[in-house]
C-alpha cells in the first residue's frame, strides 16, 4: 500500500515560475527519492536525498527534507513548458534482501507557455 | 548508461488470453526488478519483485497464478498475464536495479487492452 501524500494534486503555472510539490510519509525512511513522469511513458529518477541530508540541489532542482515531521518538497526554478509531466516521491524501505520503494500519489504539473 | 526497455509497449488481446510483457536491462546487469500497475492519474502499485534465479516475491493480494513473472537471467524478467480479462487492463511498468541500488531504472510501460 501506498503512503505517501502529496499536495498539491495538480498545479498550473506559467513558464518561468516556480513549482513546488510536498510530498509527506509515514514511517522510516533510509531515503526519498523523486521521480518524474510524462504521459503514457516509464518514470525517470530526478535526485534522491538521503535521511541524514536536509537539502540537495540538482540543476533548477531543489529538494529538502525534514524527517521530524516526516515531509519533503521538490522546488523547480524557472520553470519550462518541457517540465509538464507528474512527479512522484518515493520512500525506500529494506524488505529483506531487496530495497523497495512507496509512492506518493503524485503532483500533475502543468507549466503553460 | 542504466536504459530499461520493454515490449510490446502496447498490446490489445482478447479476454481469456495470455499476454507476455518483456523487461530487459540493456547495459547492465540488474539482479533485481520490479513490476508495477498503474491506473489512470494514479500512483505506481507494486506487485511484484523479481529476483534473478528465484522465486518472485508477491505483494499482498497479487495473485501469483494470474501474474507469472520468470526472472531467468540478469537482463530479462518476464510478466505473463494469464487468462487476461477486461479488468486487467491497465499500464504495466518495469524497474530495475543494480546490486544494491538504491535508484530504479524504469521502462517505457506497457500498455495492455483486454477486450
Amino acid at each position: 500500500s501506498q503512503q505517501g501524500e502529496e499536495d498539491p494534486q495538480a498545479l498550473s503555472i506559467q513558464e518561468g515560475e516556480n513549482a513546488t510539490m510536498n510530498c509527506s510519509y509515514k514511517t522510516s525512511i533510509n531515503n526519498l527519492q523523486w521521480y518524474r513522469q510524462n504521459s503514457g511513458r516509464g518514470l525517470v529518477h530526478l535526485i534522491l536525498i538521503r535521511s541524514n541530508e536536509r537539502e540537495k540541489h540538482s540543476g533548477r532542482l531543489r529538494v529538502t527534507l525534514d524527517t521530524s515531521k516526516k515531509s519533503s518538497s521538490l522546488l523547480i526554478t524557472a520553470s519550462r513548458a518541457a517540465d509538464t509531466a507528474s512527479y512522484f516521491c518515493a520512500t525506500a524501505y529494506e524488505a529483506g534482501n531487496n530495497r523497495k520503494l512507496i509512492w506518493g500519489l503524485g503532483t500533475s504539473l502543468a507549466v503553460n507557455p | 548508461g542504466a536504459v530499461v526497455s520493454q515490449h510490446p509497449s502496447r498490446v490489445i488481446c482478447k479476454s481469456g488470453t495470455s499476454v507476455k510483457i518483456e523487461c530487459r536491462s540493456l547495459d547492465f546487469q540488474a539482479t533485481t526488478m520490479f513490476w508495477y500497475r498503474q491506473f489512470p492519474k494514479q500512483s505506481l502499485m507494486l506487485m511484484a519483485t523479481s529476483n534473478e534465479g528465484s522465486k518472485a516475491t508477491y505483494e499482498q493480494g497479487v495473485e501469483k497464478d494470474k501474474f507469472l513473472i520468470n526472472h531467468a537471467s540478469l537482463t530479462l524478467s518476464t510478466l505473463t498475464v494469464t487468462s487476461a480479462h477486461p479488468e486487467d487492463s491497465s499500464f504495466y511498468i518495469c524497474s530495475a536495479t543494480l546490486p544494491r541500488g538504491e535508484t530504479q531504472y524504469f521502462g517505457p510501460g506497457t500498455r495492455l487492452l483486454v477486450l
